[in-house]
């Protein structure tokens, strides 16, 4: 099985801020990961899909980023809507990242 | 409208059986791939299960395997998780999502999503 890590995870930032937020395979996946935003009582919204790729009406603050092992996500000028849990996910065998809690 | 719709869950007992339904509209069916995911309360999520779309395939989480099945009814636009033998840590809202990727021996990040439906396994 391949072992997703995902860090932080927790994040504290303010309006305006650039986070990041990571995740790492246990071997090399090529570039298929995405990632998802869940808020409270949600269902997960898609972000980013093989590695970089936004999905349609994703604002543009968001980004995606790595290959083989190591992955990123990228929210510049982060704004009051982003406090939510992100998660990644490889779909080699569609296991998901532990999550990151983001407090805006 | 675009939309999946979950249907099925309840409160159960160890051993019990559910199956859980989810419908389709307004959306590519049955050139797609679906999947089951779960999340247990306070926890993140695991996905479960995946079925082809056509039904060929599948494919299950390990813990799952021997208990629950996945199938399809294309003409109703419609897929299931039958869920046998169930456990108190079976317990978890199950979502069922889209695979992005529309075709045959394809598979690509879940665009779509349920509302979830809430599975109680408890004596």
């Amino acid at each position: 099985d391949i072992q997703m890590t995902q860090s932080p995870s927790t994040l504290s930032a303010s309006v305006g801020d650039r986070v990041t937020i990571t995740c790492r395979t246990s071997q090399n996946i090529g570039s298929w990961v995405a990632w998802f935003q869940q808020k409270p009582a949600k269902a997960p919204k898609l972000l980013v899909y093989r590695t970089s790729s936004l999905e349609n009406g994703v604002p543009s603050r968001f980004s995606g980023g790595g290959s083989g092992t190591d992955f990123t996500l990228t929210i510049t000028s982060l704004q009051p809507d982003d406090s939510a849990t992100y998660y990644c996910q490889q779909y080699d065998d569609w296991t998901f990242g532990q999550g990151t809690k983001v407090e805006v | 409208q675009v939309q999946l719709v979950e249907s099925g869950g309840d409160v159960v007992h160890p051993g019990g059986s559910l199956r859980l339904s989810c419908a389709a509209s307004g959306i590519s069916f049955s050139s797609h791939a679906f999947h089951w995911v779960r999340q247990a309360p306070g926890e993140g999520l695991k996905w479960v299960a995946a079925i082809s779309y056509d039904g060929s395939n599948k494919d299950y989480l390990d813990s799952v395997k021997g208990r629950f099945s996945i199938f399809r009814d294309n003409p109703k636009n419609t897929f299931y998780l039958q869920m046998n033998s169930l456990r108190v840590e079976d317990t978890a809202i199950y979502y069922c999502a889209r695979d992005k990727c529309g075709g045959a021996d394809c598979h690509d990040a879940f665009d779509i999503w349920g509302q979830g439906t809430m599975v109680t396994v408890s004596s």
